[in-house]
């Protein structure tokens, strides 16, 4: 079985740039979620899909973050325009409980 | 707001010894409290959990201590390995939510 796939691994954009990340879940995983770390800090929530509603956006940080989530199928998360202190790791998890979260690999995203 | 707070930030062992990694929460309506362990390059993967209706749970080489009262749990590893080196990081949710609130994460290095 596939485990949850991210696209890019890794981007360097310039400040003011416009990037999007995707995230593939496993297959049949209804809740989808997003999380960034950034540098040696805390993994943090950003926002949480059950199919293709948003369930919980409370972490996403300012409405330059703009996500969807195609069918309850993939999703993207968008950064426009990007600022230096949006670089970080951003990971997508999925889950068919709530509490059983699979990670992906993440995309490791520099704001120059 | 640090909602759960992990120490210490870097840990460093020989191989056979036991590193403790530590967890303290203030919400008290945390009903899950996950580990994952996180490779270079890889996303945190689910170690064991626990829930605090539980004391103590072992898997393996793997052990978590829960402190209701005290609001803390820890993470203790038996006979560690080179191989368990890696970023370790303590988490909590609402269950029935499924949004992980993590700690700041462990760098875990066992020396040979």
């Amino acid at each position: 079985e596939a485990g949850v796939t991210q696209f890019p691994s890794h981007s360097v954009i310039e400040k003011g740039q416009t990037v999007t990340l995707r995230c593939d879940p496993i297959s049949g995983h209804d809740n989808l979620y997003w999380y960034r770390r950034v540098m040696g800090k805390e993994i943090k929530f950003l926002l949480h899909f059950v199919k293709e509603s948003k369930q919980d956006e409370s972490g996403m940080p300012n409405n330059r973050f703009l996500a969807e989530r195609t069918g309850g199928t993939y999703s993207t998360l968008k950064v426009q325009p990007a600022e230096l202190e949006d670089s970080g790791v951003y990971f997508c998890a999925s889950s068919h409980r709530y509490t059983e979260a699979f990670f992906g690999q993440g995309t490791r995203l520099t704001v120059v | 707001q640090q909602q759960v707070k992990q120490s210490p930030q870097s840990l460093i062992v020989q191989k056979g010894g036991i590193p403790i990694i530590n967890c303290a929460y203030e919400n008290t309506a945390f009903d899950y409290f996950p580990w994952y362990q996180q490779f270079p390059g890889k996303g945190p993967a689910l170690l064991i959990a626990i829930r605090p209706d539980v004391s103590e749970k072992k898997e393996g080489r793997f052990t978590i201590s829960f402190n209701k009262s005290a609001k803390q749990f820890s993470l203790h590893i038996m006979d560690s390995q080179p191989g368990d080196s890696a970023t370790y990081f303590c988490a909590a949710t609402e269950d029935r939510r499924g949004k992980l609130i993590f700690g700041q994460g462990t760098e875990l290095s066992v020396k040979p």
